[in-house]
């Protein structure tokens, strides 16, 4: 698509649900990023999917969290058993196969548990 | 590792007045520098890059920034602020090669007074 397309655009949980934030890349971008903002808090990275390999799974915070992509297509970050410290707005981000020109950010995901 | 500061957690600005955002960086080698602008409930919009070449780089929105190699820092500047740039800004580092992390700052926030 034009531009990197994430849904949903909120979300409001349980605390112990399980939600899937899903990311549709740029088509022909082979890189996709997760990263999470909290309120008021700068970028956390949390995964890097080069094609559908992840080589840099390392800011992914807990084991409740997990990240899948197919090919170099859509990606989807599961968070089981969320807590309310999971809440903050998730961010997915996709580029070329060169970092040289940057990433192309969807809106977010912002993600409230209650 | 790539690491990325940005001093000033908050900026004010009258409108009309000249606006400088700093931000220093740590890598090895020559380093791919980014800064983008995040309006409020939007995601992250590149503003400009550098990865090569003159070291001055003009950018969307009135914005330039420079890449001062011996003060490892890459500068946001614009001459004349307008009241629709007060946002959150952040500079981020990035670096060729086999894996394409692109580090973030934990960004500036500017507020535009009339």
């Amino acid at each position: 698509g034009a531009g990197v397309s994430q849904s949903p655009s909120n979300k409001v949980t349980e605390k112990g649900k399980d939600v899937e934030l899903r990311c549709d890349p740029i088509s022909g971008h082979t890189a996709l990023y997760w990263y999470r903002q909290r309120l008021g808090q700068g970028l956390e990275f949390l995964i890097y999917f080069q094609g559908n390999s992840a080589p840099d799974k390392s800011g992914l915070p807990s084991d409740r969290f997990s990240a899948e992509r197919t090919g170099e297509s859509v990606s989807t970050l599961t968070i089981q058993r969320t807590q309310q410290e999971d809440s903050a707005v998730y961010l997915c981000a996709s580029s070329p196969r060169s970092t040289r020109y940057g990433y192309t950010f969807g809106s977010g995901t912002r993600l409230t548990v209650v | 590792a790539q690491s990325v500061t940005q001093p000033d957690i908050h900026i004010t600005v009258s409108e009309g007045a000249s606006l400088e955002l700093r931000c220093n960086y740590s890598y090895g080698a020559t380093p791919y520098l980014f800064w983008y602008v995040q309006s409020p409930g939007q995601g992250l919009q590149l503003l400009l890059k550098y990865f090569s070449g003159d070291t001055l780089v003009q950018g969307i929105k009135g914005f330039e920034a420079e890449f001062k190699r011996s003060q490892s820092s890459f500068n946001l500047r614009k001459p004349s602020v307008h009241w629709s740039d007060a946002a959150e800004y952040f500079c981020a580092v990035g670096a060729e090669g086999g894996y394409q992390k692109v580090t973030f700052g934990i960004g500036t926030k500017l507020q535009v007074i009339p």
